[in-house]
């Protein structure tokens, strides 16, 4: 079945800094990678999403890179801001709507 | 997207009891849910697959008897732990898909739910 690794598990960066959170699949036909970023004891909220048709994609601050050849894809946060500090998730998707999540990156940004 | 609820909210039981967790898609028609457990500091590990008017499909590692899925309607799914023990303890979080093919889930509030 499908594991996705994600690196690093904890990133912390000064305010206005960028943050790469990185993550490998290993289904070659998983083709849904969503990010997730959830407070605590909150639920997960969906912050930005890529398909296997598509290699990159930016929404605002967030951007999100695919390399389908090396099954992986990764998180790019531009000019960090305290409310971003959370844990971020990735996971992956092979089309049976199931997902299979990364084991988290905890991001902290110091004002 | 869609809004999705959970009951409760938090739950506190004694070892040995059975609770049940519902997961209600409030403006969409879900003919599948999903079932998560996240123990404090890790990730989301799913634990079964709900089908509307079908048995669930359980992850491997999961125990189908001790967490019984029912999902009688489109917009409910519910979760009941069995024989709840210490061990259990979890944040419980339901999903709901949206359209097929698309992969998108929405996630519920979450239920905290602690046995001693």
């Amino acid at each position: 079945g499908e594991n996705v690794e994600q690196h690093p598990s904890t990133l912390s960066v000064q305010e206005g800094d960028s943050a790469v959170i990185k993550c490998t699949y290993s289904d070659s036909a998983s083709n849904y990678f969503p990010w997730y970023k959830q407070e605590l004891g909150k639920r997960p909220q969906l912050i930005i999403d890529i398909r296997s048709n598509v290699g990159e994609k930016k929404d605002q601050r967030i951007a999100v890179t695919l390399n389908k050849t090396a099954k992986h894809f990764s998180l790019h946060i531009t000019e960090t801001q305290p409310e971003d500090s959370a844990v971020y998730f990735c996971a992956a998707s092979s089309g049976t709507d199931k997902l299979i999540f990364g084991t988290g990156t905890r991001l902290q940004v110091f004002p | 997207g869609a809004v999705v609820s959970q009951h409760p909210s938090w739950v506190i039981c004694k070892s040995g009891t059975s609770v049940k967790i519902e997961c209600r898609s409030l403006d969409f028609q879900a003919t599948t849910m999903f079932w998560y457990r996240q123990f404090p500091k890790q990730s989301l590990m799913l634990m079964a697959t709900s089908n509307e008017g079908s048995k669930a499909t359980y992850e491997q590692g999961v125990e189908k008897d001790k967490f019984l899925i029912n999902h009688a309607s489109l917009t409910l799914s519910t979760l009941t732990v069995t024989s709840a023990h210490p061990e259990d303890s979890s944040f419980y979080i339901c999903s709901v898909t949206g359209l097929a093919g698309y992969n998108e889930q929405f996630f519920g509030p979450g239920t905290r739910l602690t046995v001693l």
